[in-house]
């Protein structure tokens, strides 16, 4: 149980378009999902909470307009990189907290990533 | 806030000896503590978590325990494989809807 999925895998796009990442929770219901954006060698920066049915909540330093969040389900959200530029690239991954159980509990999308050419 | 300290940043063991990793966190409230592995690639995987009303927990060949008043815990791996390399990163927070603070990670390296 408690499986994240994402899609892409990894996408290469020309500078200046944009780019949707789908997280998606299979087997239970996520009201909270979390958006990390993670360079080599280092840890998860969280990049913004997307809560289900209400705006998302950001980072500070974490462009909103360029970040586009949107949940809009209880087993979807979705990430668009707009406007993508090379200093975007970078290893994208979602987490999902069950609505049930114990909320702390976070399970990990298999990460998406994303190469600006 | 919260601050995560995690050492080694790289560690280094000969397959069937033990690896420790250690974690110490600064908010006393926090009482939720999950260990991740993260192989080249791909997202953090859960292994094992526990909370602060517990001082050890054991999972297999993995355990890990609490110290509350000393604010550190630490992760064991007895019998080491070399499916075990991967990055492992350890986290806190005070449960709920918390966010998680993580470390900065330990890559673990198991030779053959």
């Amino acid at each position: 149980g408690a499986v994240v999925s994402q899609h892409p895998s990894r996408v290469i796009c020309k500078s200046g378009t944009s780019v949707k990442i789908e997280c998606r929770s299979l087997d239970f219901q996520a009201t909270t999902m979390f958006w990390y954006r993670q360079f080599p060698k280092q840890s998860l920066m969280l990049m913004a909470t997307s809560n289900e049915g209400s705006k998302a909540t950001y980072e500070q330093g974490v462009e909103k307009d360029k970040f586009l969040i949107n949940h809009a389900s209880l087993t979807l959200s979705t990430l668009t990189v707009t406007s993508a530029h090379p200093e975007d690239s970078s290893f994208y991954i979602c987490s999902a907290g069950p609505s049930a159980g114990p909320q702390e509990t976070q399970y990990f999308g298999p990460g998406t990533r994303l190469l600006v050419l | 806030g919260e601050n995560v300290e995690q050492h080694p940043s790289t560690l280094s063991v000969q397959e069937g000896d033990s690896a420790v990793i250690k974690c110490t966190y600064s908010d006393s409230a926090s009482n939720y503590f999950p260990w991740y592995k993260q192989e080249l690639g791909k997202g953090p995987q859960l292994i094992i978590d526990i909370r602060s009303n517990v001082g050890e927990k054991k999972d297999q060949r993995i355990a890990v325990t609490l110290n509350k008043t000393a604010k550190h815990f630490s992760l064991h791996i007895t019998e080491t494989q070399p499916e075990d390399s991967a990055v492992y990163f350890c986290a806190a927070s005070k449960g709920g809807s918390y966010i998680p603070t993580f470390g900065r990670g330990t890559s673990l390296i198991v030779h053959p």
